[in-house]
């Protein structure tokens, strides 16, 4: 099956900083790759998603990237506010099966003020 | 509407009680979810449904029994649950199987007694 695996597991930015969280996944077929952001008390929200098509995507101050050929793909936070402090989850899906995702482990960021 | 709606929010029951979680959503999904997750971890797949019928099972115990009356509703029937079972309990939805991205609601926070 498809195994995630996420680093950091942790991330502390100050205020304003940009903030990167890196993926690797090891199943060629996987052509789905969601990001989840969960704050305390709150089920996973659906931050950005990107399909194996597309190298790039973009939606205001968050940014993934995928590199299917090394297999990884990366979460960017520009402009880090207090607000995006939270765990962060990526995901691919196993194969071409959006349905059954895997998740990393998570990572907790933490804007400074 | 983009919400996916659980109750109870939270419950608590003891090992020999039966209980159910129930999941609505109104955005003509046609594929529901459960997901376990524990503190600190990421959701784990408990079950799909696609057009009201069962489509994935991951070996879940059958003290936990799901059910889907109609595409708009999923519940998760319990009984003589164990205390490692504590956890929250993730409803998800998204369009038809393989479409696309799914949409989390806000769980329900499970202790057994």
């Amino acid at each position: 099956g498809e195994n995630v695996e996420q680093h950091p597991s942790t991330l502390s930015v100050q205020e304003g900083d940009s903030a990167v969280i890196k993926c690797t996944y090891s199943d060629s077929a996987s052509n789905y790759f969601p990001w989840y952001k969960q704050e305390l008390g709150k089920g996973p929200q659906l931050i950005i998603d990107i399909r194996s098509n597309v190298g790039e995507k973009k939606d205001q101050r968050i940014a993934v990237t995928l590199n299917k050929t090394a297999k990884h793909f990366s979460l960017h936070i520009t402009e880090t506010q207090p607000e995006d402090s939270a765990v962060y989850f990526c995901a691919a899906s196993e194969g071409q099966n959006d349905y059954k995702l895997s998740f990393g482990a998570g990572t907790t960021v933490t804007v400074r003020a | 509407d983009t919400e996916v709606t659980q109750t109870p929010k939270h419950l608590v029951m003891g090992m020999t009680n039966k209980k159910s979680l129930k999941c609505e959503q109104h955005m003509g999904h046609r594929a529901m979810y459960w997901y376990k997750q524990k503190a600190k971890k990421p959701p784990e797949l408990m079950f799909v449904y696609s057009y009201e019928k069962l489509s994935i099972n991951e070996s879940v115990p059958s003290r936990f029994s799901p059910e889907c009356p109609n595409s708009s509703l999923l519940n998760l029937h319990l009984h003589a649950l164990q205390p490692e079972d504590s956890a929250l309990y993730l409803c998800a939805s998204s369009p038809p199987v393989g479409v696309g991205e799914a949409f989390f609601g806000q769980g329900t926070r499970l202790t057994v007694v």
